[in-house]
């Protein structure tokens, strides 16, 4: 079964430093999403890619996070410098076009971000 | 407000109880309807698809739509043990970018 591909699963890092995930979605799939899920709540999503294209980023801390898909394949999200409330669950999800409906998200494992 | 609202539980029942997980939503624009079931330190797997009103059923799994009360709800029958994870409700709107919204999840632990 296809499924998409993320690391690391956990990262510890010191507030200040910087950090990179990396995702690689389910082959084919045009649309990748990145989402955080903080611990009891559910998750929202930072910034979603068309291809290589950024169609949303609405909700993205630009003076510190970055996203990048560089060849609309995989994708890094990089925070720099990392702060305490960044400590969350960073999770990638790809569908197959951004259309509503049919084009259910599948879900990569998940990113565990804790920042000391 | 949130859009979507979830109780967090957490909810405990004995296995083979039967379930009743539910969301309210404020936006009316929502036409697609998801049911997503987390374990602990995993991400998010879809367990139910619903478009619009209506109910859906999957083996033990039916879930229910009402439109006109904006609620949505996910019942599950014969519970099992390894039905124990958070439930996420979520749901979009056409047009929207398949971008989803989802509920704060419910916890849900089935015991022995």
């Amino acid at each position: 079964e296809a499924e998409v591909a993320q690391s690391p699963r956990y990262k510890i890092t010191e507030k200040s430093q910087a950090v990179a995930f990396w995702c690689d979605p389910i082959s084919g799939h045009a649309t990748l999403y990145w989402y955080r899920q903080i611990l009891g709540q559910g998750p929202e999503l930072l910034v979603q890619f068309q291809d290589e294209s950024v169609v949303d980023d609405s909700q993205l801390p630009k003076d510190r996070f970055s996203a990048e898909r560089l060849k609309g394949v995989d994708s890094t999200l990089k925070i720099q410098p990392a702060e305490l409330g960044d400590s969350a669950m960073y999770l990638c999800a790809s569908s197959l076009t951004q259309v509503s409906g049919a084009n259910v998200l599948t879900f990569g494992a998940g990113s565990r971000l804790t920042v000391l | 407000q949130k859009e979507v609202e979830q109780d967090p539980g957490p909810l405990s029942v004995p296995e083979g109880a039967i379930v009743s997980l539910n969301c309210t939503y404020s936006n009316s624009a929502f036409q697609y309807f998801m049911w997503y079931r987390q374990y602990s330190r995993k991400g998010p797997e879809l367990l139910m698809y619903t478009y619009s009103s209506g109910n859906k059923e999957d083996g033990r799994f039916t879930a229910q739509v009402d439109k006109s009360s904006k609620y949505i709800s996910l019942f599950i029958r014969d519970s099992q043990p390894s039905d124990s994870a958070t439930y996420l409700c979520a749901m979009s709107r056409t047009g929207g970018g398949n971008k989803l919204t989802f509920g704060t999840g419910t916890q849900l632990k089935v015991e022995l």
